[in-house]
């Protein structure tokens, strides 16, 4: 899920198939991590967040996990659904501050 | 829509005109934030507001970028003298002082943006 330069990693998954998408933030301070999701001309969607207390969350068809040895976040989607389809951001924060966005990985399911 | 609201959707300007966009937090929201986007990147944190006080600064918000909150609801961003680097889409994000279903006061609900081109 690490992206370089300006490219975007991509994710192309089967329509029904599971997806996980990976990113690794920065600060180890960082105690609140949320994903969300950007369709194209749109501002980003709320989908799952976890505490740094916690190590795996789970939400309907979506799961994510928390590794702080690593420093490294994933979201699973179960039976992925066209309407699936867009950009993940993960974000990180520290006490209600500014969240600091991961690069994004686009995501494209194939019917 | 109880959403956050940004206003206008698009702006297409020329280059050392005054812009100014609006946005409405989600009713009873204490904190406002300010993101500018790039294309293929993420948000990037410009300021936010907790009820009418602006408590923090990014570097990017240069002397042209100005923003205010006066009454502690909508909030405005003016940029001056616009450049082509500022063509980006700015998005506005709102956070809960009592956050209602399981949510957290850290989670920041975006708006749809205001898509700048700068000609």
């Amino acid at each position: 899920g690490e992206s370089v330069g300006l490219h975007l990693p991509t994710l192309s998954v089967q329509e029904g198939d599971n997806s996980i998408i990976n990113c690794a933030y920065s600060n180890s301070a960082s105690d609140y991590f949320i994903w969300y999701k950007q369709e194209s001309g749109k501002g980003p969607q709320f989908i799952i967040d976890i505490r740094s207390n916690m190590d795996k969350r789970q939400g309907q068809r979506v799961t994510v996990l928390l590794n702080k040895t690593v420093k490294h976040l994933s979201l699973q989607i179960a039976a992925t659904q066209p309407g699936d389809s867009a950009v993940y951001f993960c974000a990180e924060t520290r006490s209600q501050g500014n969240l600091i966005f991961g690069k994004g990985t686009k995501l494209s399911v194939k019917p | 829509d109880t959403g956050v609201s940004q206003d206008p959707r698009h702006k297409i300007t020329k280059r050392g005109q005054n812009v100014t966009f609006r946005c409405d937090p989600i009713s009873e929201h204490n904190r406002l934030y300010w993101y500018r986007q790039t294309l293929g990147q993420g948000p990037e944190f410009l300021t936010y507001f907790q009820n009418e006080a602006q408590l923090e600064k990014s570097r990017l918000l240069s002397d042209r970028f100005s923003a205010e909150r006066p009454k502690g609801s909508f909030s405005t961003l003016e940029i001056q003298r616009t450049e082509q680097g500022d063509s980006a889409m700015y998005l506005c994000a709102s956070s809960p002082k009592y956050p209602r279903d399981g949510a957290s006061t850290d989670t920041q609900y975006f708006g749809p943006g205001t898509r700048l081109t700068v000609l």
